[in-house]
């Protein structure tokens, strides 16, 4: 069974320090792993897109890890702001099709002053 | 959340009685998607349309009806044989079915009073 595993389930930090987040997957056969964010009450927004031969991805304080290997991927937060303050939930597709994306339960970040 | 959009935002409905939520893109994408999304769970697939006056069942379909008369719509009706309808609707769509990069709208908040 495909499964996407997040942790930790919640994370509270310091507006301006670091922080990473975990996503181990069992998914097969893997076609590209995504990172979102969902702000309380709103729709998933797409942060990066990293396929099989990708190892990191970049998007502004956002930087998106993955090693297909041991089928783990990271997202690292640099200099926390109170608008990160949101979900972030990793996402596992396999080739097929849009209905194959296995979704995982996602990191509740919140940044505090 | 793109050219998305979902009405109400917020729903309120009996028990016994049928309700619709609205999902309407302005992308011209051919793929549109529904998800449920429940506190400490992933999103899951309800219902997927791949393109105009076609749709099938995705993992939990059981108590839900769509259709898809219009490229641009896809409204998603909660039946009163679904058993536990409270919770946090999301509506997506892709380019294509076979591009899974999916944008999702805002989302409904529909409870069951």
């Amino acid at each position: 069974k495909n499964q996407v595993e997040q942790s930790p389930q919640s994370l509270i930090i310091l507006e301006g320090k670091n922080c990473t987040l975990q996503c181990n997957y069992t998914v097969s056969p893997f076609s590209n792993l995504r990172w979102y964010k969902q702000d309380t009450g709103r729709g998933p927004v797409s942060l990066t897109i990293m396929t099989f031969s990708e190892n990191t991805k970049s998007n502004g304080r956002y930087t998106a890890t993955l090693d297909a290997d041991t089928k783990q991927s990271s997202l690292h937060i640099t200099a926390s702001q109170l608008s990160d303050s949101a979900s972030y939930i990793c996402v596992v597709s396999v080739t097929g099709g849009g209905n194959k994306l296995t979704f995982g339960t996602g990191t509740q970040l919140k940044v505090e002053l | 959340d793109g050219g998305i959009t979902q009405s109400p935002k917020y729903l309120f409905r009996k028990e016994g009685q049928n309700v619709t939520l609205s999902c309407e893109q302005n992308l011209n994408h051919d793929a549109m998607y529904w998800y449920r999304q429940d506190p400490g769970q992933g999103l899951r697939l309800i219902y997927y349309s791949q393109i105009v006056n076609d749709f099938q069942k995705g993992d939990i379909a059981e108590g839900y009806s769509v259709s898809r008369e219009k490229k641009e719509s896809f409204p998603l009706t909660v039946t009163s044989a679904q058993k536990n309808p409270t919770a946090f609707y999301l509506c997506a769509s892709s380019r294509s079915y076979y591009e899974d990069t999916q944008y999702f709208g805002p989302g409904t908040r529909l409870t069951v009073l």
